[in-house]
């Protein structure tokens, strides 16, 4: 079955600085996304991708963040000076008549 | 904005018995969606409801999507000790530019004594 695929599973950065984290869509989906889970909380839409711009974003996606589909098959999410509240689990989707998460990166800021 | 009200926040019961949770809202969803999340991993769909008043079945697994679109219950029959983990119901709305996004609840995290 195919699999939207992230890397990398846990990654542990130092606030203030840059992360990147990727992810591999099904090949044949064309709406992307990025949601974030603080540990313990509900899962929140940060924003939504289709042909190669945002159609979407929440009032969490603000200047310090931003994606990118370089090359037609990575998407990208990038925070550009981390927090400290930024420490969450973060799922990439496709979706094309139906949505399929990747299995997250944890991100911990420290 | 657009909130789900997903209870209980918690269960813990014996293998075997019978499971029941729910979701509110005060919006009007197109589809609704549960998911079950294990430890360290996405949420998993585990059944879509499209249309008002539909009644779902997957396995051991029945959900129903209210008539007034604001409301779902997802029953889980003679639980097993995998059943174990959180449940999330989801609302799918019509997002910009023909994306849909989902809103989620809170979860009801489901323990499972052997």
């Amino acid at each position: 079955e195919p699999e939207v695929t992230q890397t990398p599973s846990h990654q542990v950065t130092q606030m203030g600085q840059e992360v990147i984290l990727r992810c591999v869509p099904i090949s044949n989906h064309l709406y992307f996304y990025w949601y974030r889970q603080i540990l313990g909380q509900k899962v929140e839409f940060l924003v939504s991708f289709y042909n190669n711009e945002i159609s979407e974003k929440s009032e969490i996606f603000d200047d310090q963040f931003s994606v990118e589909r370089p090359d037609g098959s990575n998407f990208t999410l990038k925070i550009r000076s981390t927090k400290l509240e930024d420490s969450a689990m973060y799922f990439c989707a496709s979706n094309q008549g139906g949505y399929t998460f990747g299995s997250g990166t944890r991100l911990t800021v420290v | 904005g657009q909130q789900l009200n997903q209870s209980p926040q918690s269960m813990f019961i014996q293998e075997g018995e019978d499971v029941s949770m729910n979701c509110t809202s005060s919006s009007i969803f197109n589809t609704w969606l549960w998911y079950k999340q294990d430890p360290g991993e996405g949420p998993v769909l585990l059944i879509a409801l499209y249309k008002a008043g539909e009644l779902t079945s997957n396995g051991r697994l029945t959900a129903q999507f209210g008539i007034t679109r604001k409301d779902s219950f997802l029953n889980i029959s003679a639980s097993i000790p995998s059943d174990v983990g959180i449940y999330f119901c989801a609302g799918e709305t019509d997002g910009k530019g023909g994306s849909e996004k989902l809103v989620f609840g809170k979860g009801t995290k489901l323990t499972v004594n052997p």
